[in-house]
């Protein structure tokens, strides 16, 4: 089956530095990648939409030059957390989809945690 | 974003017990789905509906796109140990193709 998979699976960063998370589609073309957080005892929340090829799509409140995401390949997409503070600590899942009417395959989920 | 309204939040069940939880919405979904996590991992597929009306098996999970397009409900019979995690619903409305995530269902057996 589809697998997509999300590195690293858990960062710790000093605040201010900036992270990059990766999740690479591995069997599949991904032509739109979603990312997402997730709080403890929460559910998950979407930031942003990306194309391939394309600007992404941030919700409402996720400031995009904070969150900078790239999805420059059919099989790759990136997260990067800018100048991460500890309110940026979290768990990131990504999630890809080869289109309308398709599945939707997650990452394993990335913990961050901004000390 | 928005959110589904998924019911129960938590269940705390004996071993070979039946469980069941739903997911309502104000928004009409084309795509209903039904996602379990458990800690530090990202959510796997349990179930996909696609169609009102649909009701999907899948082992001992049982699945219903509600005629509405508003709701649906998961089963799971003769619960196991193995079954604690949380479950999630999620819907994708008509236009689009993001997904609405329910706030999750935590589940927890008794052996």
């Amino acid at each position: 089956g589809a697998v997509v998979s999300q590195h690293p699976s858990w960062v710790i960063c000093k605040s201010g530095t900036s992270v990059k998370i990766e999740c690479r589609s591995l069997d599949f073309q991904a032509t739109t990648m979603f990312w997402y957080r997730q709080f403890p005892k929460q559910s998950l929340m979407l930031m942003a939409t990306s194309n391939e090829g394309s600007k992404a799509t941030y919700e409402q409140g996720v400031e995009k030059d904070k969150f900078l995401i790239n999805h420059a390949s059919l099989t790759l997409s990136t997260l990067t957390v800018t100048s991460a503070h500890p309110e940026d600590s979290s768990f990131y899942i990504c999630s890809g989809t080869v289109g309308l009417g398709y599945g939707y395959t997650f990452g394993s989920g990335t913990r961050l945690t901004v000390v | 974003g928005q959110q589904l309204n998924q019911s129960p939040q938590s269940m705390f069940i004996q071993e070979g017990e039946d469980v069941s939880m739903n997911c309502t919405s104000s928004s009409i979904f084309n795509t209903w789905l039904w996602y379990k996590q458990e800690p530090g991992e990202g959510p796997v597929l349990l179930i996909a509906l696609y169609k009102a009306g649909e009701l999907t098996s899948n082992g001992r999970l049982t699945a219903q796109f509600g005629i509405t397009r508003k709701d649906s409900f998961l089963n799971i019979s003769a619960s196991i140990p193995s079954d604690v995690g949380i479950y999630f619903c999620a819907g994708r409305e008509t236009s689009g193709s993001r997904l609405t995530f329910g706030e999750g269902t935590q589940l927890t057996v008794n052996p």
